[in-house]
């Protein structure tokens, strides 16, 4: 079974702190994916990566950067949190074709105060 | 830009009830990949089906049914007899083509299906 793990359930941060979320998978996936979730919106995609130190904005990377040094690890940067930035946050890893599902982690549910 | 609608933001049923869950979707490209999600309460995405563009026969998995229509650009999810535990929020999704060879999804806004007793 594929396992994606967030580093963190739930998490509370400061406004201008620098936030650090971590994802780990275990199957060698080449896709690797952070969204957000909030009501009424569904998910939104932030960033995506498809190979190892490659990086692609989504649809709201504003605020956020990513880093990828290792296949199995993607991290999302919150660089300077804000509260609009509260939100859950949803890791996601793939192979790398387009009929492939994406396995998700648990989420971290991220609270800026 | 592709699109997924959901209307449906909220259904209530109760239990043995069967519910359809609509998905619209809107694609220019000829090949693409339509995946359904659910997430239970515990707040992980769970991986329900997959169905290619190329593909329009239905499916049933026991109590779950996908029914594919291109010509409506429909891709709708019924649940027959169903249960508590499908209490859940339910995702439908748009594989789009990204840089050639790769792919993101595009989410529909779920729908929360309650199943009370």
């Amino acid at each position: 079974d594929v396992k994606v793990t967030q580093s963190s359930r739930y998490l509370v941060k400061r406004t201008g702190e620098k936030v650090f979320l971590e994802c780990v998978q275990d199957m060698d996936h080449e896709n690797m994916f952070w969204y957000r979730q909030d009501p009424g919106l569904g998910l939104r995609l932030i960033y995506f990566s498809y190979d190892v130190k490659m990086k692609e904005k989504g649809d709201i990377p504003e605020g956020y950067s990513v880093s990828r040094e290792k296949k199995e690890r993607f991290s999302l940067i919150l660089e300077s949190a804000s509260t609009n930035q509260t939100s859950m946050y949803l890791c996601a890893s793939s192979l790398s074709w387009g009929n492939q599902p994406q396995h998700f982690g648990d989420g971290t549910r991220l609270s800026i105060l | 830009a592709q699109k997924v609608t959901q209307a449906q933001t909220e259904i209530s049923v109760v239990e043995k009830e069967d519910v359809t869950l609509d998905c619209v979707y809107e694609t220019r490209d000829t090949t693409y990949y339509l995946f359904w999600y659910k997430q239970p309460p515990s707040g992980e995405l769970v991986f329900l089906i997959r169905r290619n563009s190329f593909d329009e026969q239905n499916e049933i998995s026991g109590r779950y049914s996908w029914n594919f229509q291109k010509s409506t650009s429909s891709f709708n999810f019924t649940i027959t007899a169903s249960q508590v535990v499908d209490s859940a929020v339910y995702f439908c999704a748009l594989s789009e083509v990204y840089g050639g060879s790769n792919y993101k999804l595009t989410f529909g806004k779920g729908t929360l299906l309650t199943v009370n007793p």
